[in-house]
């Protein structure tokens, strides 16, 4: 398994502004994944993110909108931009360890626009 | 496409009941399903996965699924359900190779009465 953290835990922004969330692992893992999951819904993925080249992203979602950063095998982040209040979620990242077939969360960014 | 049902939006059981949630899948080759378990204001907690072999599994938490290929489903049962146990329960699919990504199905609540 893999322990990961997030920052923030939550945050409250305003319309129109930016937020970064940050993901870390304690340690180094070839795909890490970033999820939306809008209230009381179920989660949807945002993209991919890849070491050492461009984030892929899944239809409906734009790397102006949530430009995903992977410096290393151990952090991400995603950034929210622009923001309005339909991008009001818990956004998560995910991280498959040593096998290609678990994936693990970490505990989410609560996230509310106003 | 891949994609994940889970017909049970809410489900109420008494503690000591035993518990049946239920997962159809639709995948175009062998499928890797998963479920997982979110606590309130928490990220998602791997209960236990399918890949190949057996397809009765034990997971953690004394949870166990079925996989069944002729009716395209996994669902998830336990014998005896504690009311720690309340939470939001997710299915989901996923592959082999770059189709680690998961599609998660919309979830069902679980609410246990004393």
């Amino acid at each position: 398994s893999a322990v990961i953290s997030q920052k923030p835990s939550r945050d409250i922004c305003q319309r129109g502004t930016s937020l970064t969330i940050q993901c870390q692992v304690d340690s180094q893992v070839t795909m890490m994944f970033w999820y939306r999951q809008q209230p009381g819904q179920s989660l949807t993925l945002i993209a991919t993110a890849n070491q050492g080249s461009e984030a892929t992203y899944e239809s409906g979602f734009v790397i102006d909108k949530f430009p995903i950063s992977r410096p290393n095998l151990t952090f991400s982040t995603l950034t929210v931009s622009n923001m309005s209040p339909e991008d009001s979620s818990i956004y998560l990242c995910s991280v498959v360890p040593g096998s290609i077939y678990e994936q693990y969360f970490g505990p989410g960014t609560r996230l509310t626009v106003t | 496409a891949q994609s994940v049902t889970q017909p049970d939006i809410h489900i109420t059981v008494s503690e000591g009941a035993s518990l049946e949630l239920r997962c159809n899948y639709s995948y175009g080759a062998t499928p890797y399903l998963f479920w997982y378990v979110q606590s309130p204001g928490q990220g998602l907690q791997l209960l236990l996965k399918y890949f190949s072999g057996d397809t009765l599994v034990q997971g953690i938490k004394g949870f166990e699924a079925e996989f069944k290929r002729s009716q395209s489903s996994f669902n998830l049962r336990k014998p005896s359900v504690h009311w720690s146990d309340a939470a939001e329960y997710f299915c989901a699919v996923g592959g082999s190779g770059t189709a680690s990504k998961l599609t998660f199905g919309t979830g069902t609540r679980l609410q246990v009465t004393l």
